[in-house]
């Protein structure tokens, strides 16, 4: 089936340095993933798709210089959240959908980031 | 604005019991309605669902979407520990693959 290697899958780091999380569809190409955030006890929120080749779209309320995205191939996305902040802490996931819609869509396995 | 609400939030049951989940969405040009079933990362599919009445399974799991009421039901038959999890149902709607969650239900399955 559809698999999507998300990593790291933890991490922590120091405020203000920056944090690069890579999704990569492993047997499938996928040109769009949607990077979702979900806190604790809360649900999954869309922060945004990414296009490959081109910019991403987010969603009201994001800020799109903080969370940088790139999708420069058909197998890979990032994540950078940059100069982060205690507050940004969360679960970060994203997903894909691999060809056909009976099977959804497949979420990486998620990047939990604690920022101290 | 996109919305989806699951309920009961959460559910204590023991292991041979049926359960029902519930989730209804008011979403914008309605494409399906997904179910998940998150343990402790990633969410894992169970069914997609985009025809009204048409009921899907896999092994004790069934759903079934309602178009018209605009809601969807999850079931559980005779649960088991390792049915504990959050429960989490989506709806795709105008936009393709952006997907709206619901809160989720807690679901502990006690022996």
């Amino acid at each position: 089936g559809a698999v999507v290697s998300q990593h790291p899958s933890w991490v922590i780091c120091k405020s203000g340095t920056s944090v690069k999380i890579e999704c990569r569809s492993l047997d499938f190409q996928a040109t769009t993933m949607f990077w979702y955030r979900q806190f604790p006890k809360q649900s999954l929120m869309l922060m945004a798709t990414s296009n490959e080749g081109s910019k991403a779209t987010y969603e009201q309320g994001v800020e799109k210089d903080k969370f940088l995205i790139n999708h420069a191939s058909l197998t890979l996305s990032t994540l950078t959240v940059t100069s982060a902040h205690p507050e940004d802490s969360s679960f970060y996931i994203c997903s894909a959908r691999a060809g056909t819609a009976h099977y959804g869509y497949t979420f990486g396995s998620g990047t939990r980031l604690t920022v101290v | 604005e996109d919305k989806v609400v699951q309920s009961p939030l959460s559910l204590v049951v023991h292991e041979g019991d049926t359960v029902t989940l519930n989730c209804s969405y008011e979403v914008t040009n309605f494409r399906s309605l997904l179910w998940y079933k998150q343990e402790k990362k990633a969410p894992t599919f169970l069914f997609m669902l985009t025809s009204s009445g048409i009921e899907k399974k896999s092994g004790r799991l069934s759903s079934i979407l309602d178009k018209k009421e605009l809601f969807s039901i999850l079931n559980i038959t005779a649960t088991q520990t390792g049915d504990s999890a959050v429960y989490l149902c989506a709806a795709e709607g105008t936009s393709y693959g952006k997907l709206t969650f619901g809160q989720g239900t807690i679901l502990t399955v006690h022996p």
